[in-house]
């Protein structure tokens, strides 16, 4: 079946330390998105690939980064810039640039230890 | 930049009555607004969309309105099951990146 995996569904961190959240899509979808989401917001965009080894800033991008090596797989670093990182984040996939339905994955939960 | 505002932020009703879900936006260039229901622990699926080329537009018991003079789109659910229950976001989608802004969600809760 195709779709959007994200892993793991679980992730804690420690005070300064980095860590990478997985999305992998089998959709076969040129762009890709990250979201954060916090208790009663919607989802804020953080950054967003239209293409592969090309991406920009969403409205939340500091304290995060992004690579996009390969069409399927679009890694989410949070570094330990990010102040507050304990979040709900969702991937997402749409088929091209513009004006798309975007897709998304069940998302991954940090949590600071 | 574009701002979404959507009422109620949570609704209960009864089952078999209709459920409605109200959003605004501020940029007159939007032109793609998707509705997502988010379950408990998953992520948002999309279950209907509409473009601003299109006043209204229906699926099943789902049904979408959008009246670009006033910059406002409602979700209507009819018939509403207990399966109904969940949290809905509206979007606005303006430009050609795809960039997508949400409102803050409608906990929509259906009793028996």
């Amino acid at each position: 079946d195709g779709g959007i995996t994200q892993s793991p569904k679980y992730l804690f961190r420690k005070e300064g330390q980095n860590v990478t959240l997985s999305c992998e899509q089998n959709l076969n979808h040129d762009a890709m998105y990250w979201y954060r989401q916090d208790p009663g917001q919607g989802l804020r965009l953080i950054y967003y690939s239209q293409i592969v080894n090309d991406f920009q800033k969403g409205d939340i991008a500091e304290g995060y980064s992004v690579s996009r090596e390969k069409k399927e797989s679009f890694p989410l670093t949070v570094t330990s810039a990010q102040k507050n990182p304990t979040a709900f984040y969702l991937c997402a996939s749409s088929i091209g640039p513009g004006v798309q339905p975007q897709h998304f994955g069940d998302g991954t939960r940090l949590s600071i230890l | 930049g574009e701002n979404v505002e959507q009422h109620p932020s949570t609704l209960s009703v009864q089952e078999g009555d209709s459920a409605v879900i109200k959003c605004t936006y501020s940029d007159s260039a939007s032109n793609y607004f998707p509705w997502y229901k988010q379950e408990l622990g998953k992520g948002p699926q999309l279950i209907i969309d509409i473009r601003s080329n299109v006043g209204e537009k229906k699926d099943q018991r789902i049904a979408v309105t959008l009246n670009k003079t006033a910059k406002h789109f409602s979700l209507h659910i009819t018939e509403t099951q207990p399966e109904d229950s969940a949290v809905y976001f509206c979007a606005a989608s303006s430009g050609t990146a795809s960039k997508l802004t949400f409102g803050t969600g409608t906990r929509l809760q259906v009793t028996l």
